[in-house]
């Protein structure tokens, strides 16, 4: 069973980087056709997909913030990371890390339990 | 404003059928397949339909989906109580060239 945690800085101070980390287990994040994503829910908002790192190593971002954000791996570590750089208050929410299976179908099949970050002086 | 777009609400009662309607474009619902996912209060959201109609395992056949031009609906059948939560609906959109989801839908059981 494939498990996803996040784990980061709950507290960001504008200007800053959000960084967050989730950690997979239950399955290698360098093997299988996969795209191991980032995405995040504003406070009683919807959901807004951030990006992914395929398994390949390759990116790929949510144009609306593909200036600010930058997503890596630590394949020996099981991991995969988010950097969201010059973040305000309007990057406070949950993000999640999750799974998803398919190229343009938004199959998340497997998600972490969800980081409230807040972004505030 | 999501790129989606989904009624902010839904209700019923225990027993009745619901459903949620998720509106698009032709580069979005109209060329591709929706998901919907089920979000149940302080939780991740769940896979409930995928590729327009079909139940991952464990998903009971009470959900369904459906996809007509550029809108789509998911119908709640024999409604209960543990169904209260929020739905979104996803899809790939070819004009942003990403994955879009719908502002959600909160469904209360009455």
């Amino acid at each position: 069973q494939v498990q996803l945690q996040e784990s980061g800085p709950g507290l960001v101070k504008p200007s800053q980087t959000l960084s967050l980390t989730c950690t997979v287990s239950g399955g290698s994040i360098s093997s299988g056709g996969y795209y191991w994503s980032w995405i995040r829910q504003h406070p009683g908002k919807g959901l807004e997909w951030i990006g992914y790192i395929y398994y390949s190593g390759s990116t790929y971002y949510n144009p609306s913030l593909k200036n600010l954000v930058n997503i890596s791996a630590d394949t020996s570590k099981n991991q995969f990371s988010l950097n969201l750089s010059s973040v305000t208050a309007a990057d406070t929410a949950v993000y999640y890390c999750a799974r998803g299976s398919l190229s343009k179908e938004p199959r998340f099949d497997y998600w972490g339990q969800g980081t409230l970050v807040t972004v505030s002086s | 404003q999501s790129v989606l777009t989904q009624p902010p609400s839904a209700s019923g009662t225990p027993g009745q059928r619901v459903t949620i309607s998720c509106s698009g474009s032709s580069s979005n619902i109209g060329s591709n397949y929706v998901y919907w996912y089920q979000q149940l209060p302080g939780t991740a959201p769940k896979l409930l339909i995928y590729r327009n109609n079909q139940r991952p395992s464990g998903v009971p056949d009470r959900f369904s989906g459906s996809k007509s031009g550029t809108s789509a609906s998911l119908a709640i059948s024999g409604l209960r109580s543990e169904d209260e939560a929020d739905y979104y609906c996803a899809v790939w959109d070819d004009s942003l060239s990403g994955w879009v989801f719908g502002g959600g839908t909160k469904l209360t059981v009455l």
